[in-house]
This record gives C-alpha cells, structure tokens and sequence, in this order.
C-alpha cells in the first residue's frame, strides 16, 4: 500500500462547480497534513494545511478524518486560474506526497 | 523573505556523466529537504537534513547519488554517473521543524 494515495484524475470541471479530491494515508502516526498546489512547470507551493477540526479559507475547505486516515479537499464556485496539480501531503518523520490530482477547469 | 535559491535551472548532460546541484535554503530553516519529480509523478524524498545530519535517506540511489549540507546552511546534490532514468527536476525545499516546506524552482535535469 502506498504511503499517500490520491484520486488519480484528471478532473475536469467547468467553472463554477465544485469539485472534491480524496486523500488517503497508511501511517497512523501521522503528524500534520496539508495540501499543496502545483502549476505546470513549476514548483510546489503550499495551498493550506489541515486541521482535526476542518479549515476554510475562501472557496477552498479541507478535512481531516484522523479515524479514516483520509483527507479531502473541497473547492467550490470553480475559476480558471484552479486549473493546476493539487498534491496531498503528510508528515510523520519527513514530508511524503501523494501523486497528485490535476484539475482542469474549463470556460 | 528571501525564498530557496537553486542552481542551476536547466541541466542536459550524457548519461555515465556527473553533475551537481546546489541549494541555498531560507536562512533559519533547520531542515532542507531534496525531491526528485519525474514528470507526471509526486515528488519523491531523496535526502532530509536536519542541520547537517541526515534524518532520512532512505530512498537516496547511493551507488550513484550524494548529497551533503556542510555547516547546516546551503547543500549540495550529486549524481555520478547519471543514468537515462535519473532525467528529472531535482527540488530542494526547507521548513522549520515540523512546519511546511517552502520550495525552490528546482533544476531540470536531462540525460542523453
């Protein structure tokens, strides 16, 4: 089993949907967890963390299910400027990602 | 703020050739991390340092690849000789303990 698993993709959405991405982890003794978005060609930069408690910030919302080792992340009211690679990420002793999920977001 | 510095950016050498890559991290970040990414994958942990000590190098080809981070500040990776497979972006990242990691724009390496 992989350490961090993904929904392979690719998503393609028109603008102004909603779109969900799954996240599973193997390590329980995981300790932080964050998603990060990656554009075409370039590197890797954080989009947010995640919380026990579940975090928005605008139209972006993750959640964390400690129980299920799952994570997700939910993005409403979709723009073209979304269209981009989001890689899950979790940390025990090291940063491991996931494959990565690309988003497509159309006119 | 400045950000993580690589160098260099672009990289085309033959393959049984060696190359290397620099990292100069954000200043105060104990640790640095490097990823290889081949395209269409997640980046992929090669080496973590701790200050100058290694946390995990688990995945580190050592027959070939090398990387070292003399007095905790900026690092270097080596391959030597490099193989077709090696044909990547090289990513150096690095974070205050336990935080997020911040990354560079990487190295994009070719191998003919």
């Amino acid at each position: 089993r992989k350490e961090v698993e993904q929904d392979p993709g690719p998503f393609n959405v028109p603008e102004g949907a909603t779109v969900a991405f799954n996240c599973t982890y193997s390590n329980s003794a995981s300790q932080s967890f964050f998603w990060y978005r990656q554009d075409c060609r370039k590197e890797p930069k954080l989009l947010m963390s995640v919380y026990s408690s579940g975090n928005e910030d605008g139209r972006f919302t993750a959640q964390l299910n400690r129980a299920s080792q799952y994570i997700s992340l939910l993005i409403r009211d979709s723009k073209l400027s979304d269209s981009a690679t989001y890689l899950c990420v979790v940390r025990y002793s090291t940063l491991t990602f996931g494959k990565g999920t690309m988003l497509l977001v159309s006119p | 703020e400045a950000g993580v510095a690589q160098s260099p950016r672009y990289k085309i050498i033959e393959k049984r050739q060696s190359v290397a890559f620099w990292c100069n991290p954000i200043s105060g970040h104990a640790t640095l991390y490097w990823y290889q990414q081949i395209l269409g994958q997640g980046p992929k942990l090669l080496i973590q340092f701790q200050n100058n000590g290694v946390v995990d190098d688990s995945q580190l080809p050592k027959d070939r690849f090398s990387a070292e981070r003399l007095k905790g500040v900026d690092s270097t990776l080596k391959i030597q000789p490099a193989k077709l497979e090696d044909s990547a972006v090289y990513l150096c990242a690095s974070s205050t303990a336990g935080n997020e990691a911040f990354f560079g724009q990487g190295t994009r390496l070719t191998v003919v």
